[in-house]
């Protein structure tokens, strides 16, 4: 079935410092992608999204490319800043029925200043 | 933004003993989703609803969960007799399509 798998974390950086999270998935047919994110006591926000391959999703300074070739979907950010602390949850979706969401475990991603 | 709301936010109950959590989706949503995240897992789906019945429901969703839209704003989820392994976070989710998801904070139900 379906699955994804993200490195583990937490992930520490210094704020300005470049932001790396690996993501990759395993899937049949073609899904769309997806970064949440989940900040302290809110829900799970849709952070950016891909729908077919070398797509590049972006919003708020990150970014993913649909990578169909290493079946990956790595989420960057050049800068980070301490408001960007949060958990990152990779997902995929390969819209049959109902497009339920096949989600990896989540990075927390801490933010030093 | 509109938000999808969940209550209560914890909720710790003895084994055995039956829970209800609940969801208000963003209003003119049509689909309706619980997912649940046990501490240090993956966010699994559990039930997906959509005009007034379950469309798709995982290994997970036996017959100790049931969902329910009773009053049209409302979607519950509720565990019959609980379990120690029930105890996670249950995400509500709602979509007025297919592509995009809107999730809840979330209830983390802790069983005893």
């Amino acid at each position: 079935g379906d699955s994804v798998t993200q490195m583990e974390g937490p992930v520490t950086l210094s704020e300005e410092a470049f932001l790396t999270i690996n993501c990759t998935y395993t899937a049949t047919g073609y899904p769309s992608l997806f970064w949440y994110v989940q900040y302290p006591g809110e829900g799970l926000q849709l952070l950016l999204k891909a729908t077919k391959a070398d797509d590049k999703g972006s919003n708020k300074g990150f970014e993913a490319t649909y990578r169909k070739e290493t079946t990956s979907f790595h989420l960057e950010k050049g800068s980070v800043q301490v408001s960007d602390s949060a958990v990152y949850f990779c997902a995929l979706s390969d819209f049959s029925g109902y497009s339920t969401l096949t989600f990896g475990k989540g990075t927390m991603l801490l933010v030093s200043p | 933004e509109p938000e999808v709301t969940q209550t209560p936010s914890h909720q710790v109950t003895q084994m055995g003993q039956e829970v209800i959590l609940r969801c208000v989706p963003i209003s003119n949503h049509l689909y309706f989703y619980w997912y649940r995240q046990i501490l240090g897992q993956k966010v699994e789906f559990l039930v997906s609803f959509y005009n007034n019945e379950i469309s798709e429901k995982s290994e997970i969703f036996d017959d100790q969960f049931s969902v329910e839209r009773p009053d049209g704003s409302n979607f519950t989820l509720k565990i019959r007799s609980t379990k120690l392994e029930d105890s996670a976070m249950y995400f509500c989710a709602s979509s007025e399509d297919t592509s995009r998801q809107y999730f809840g904070p979330g209830t983390r139900l802790t069983v005893l």
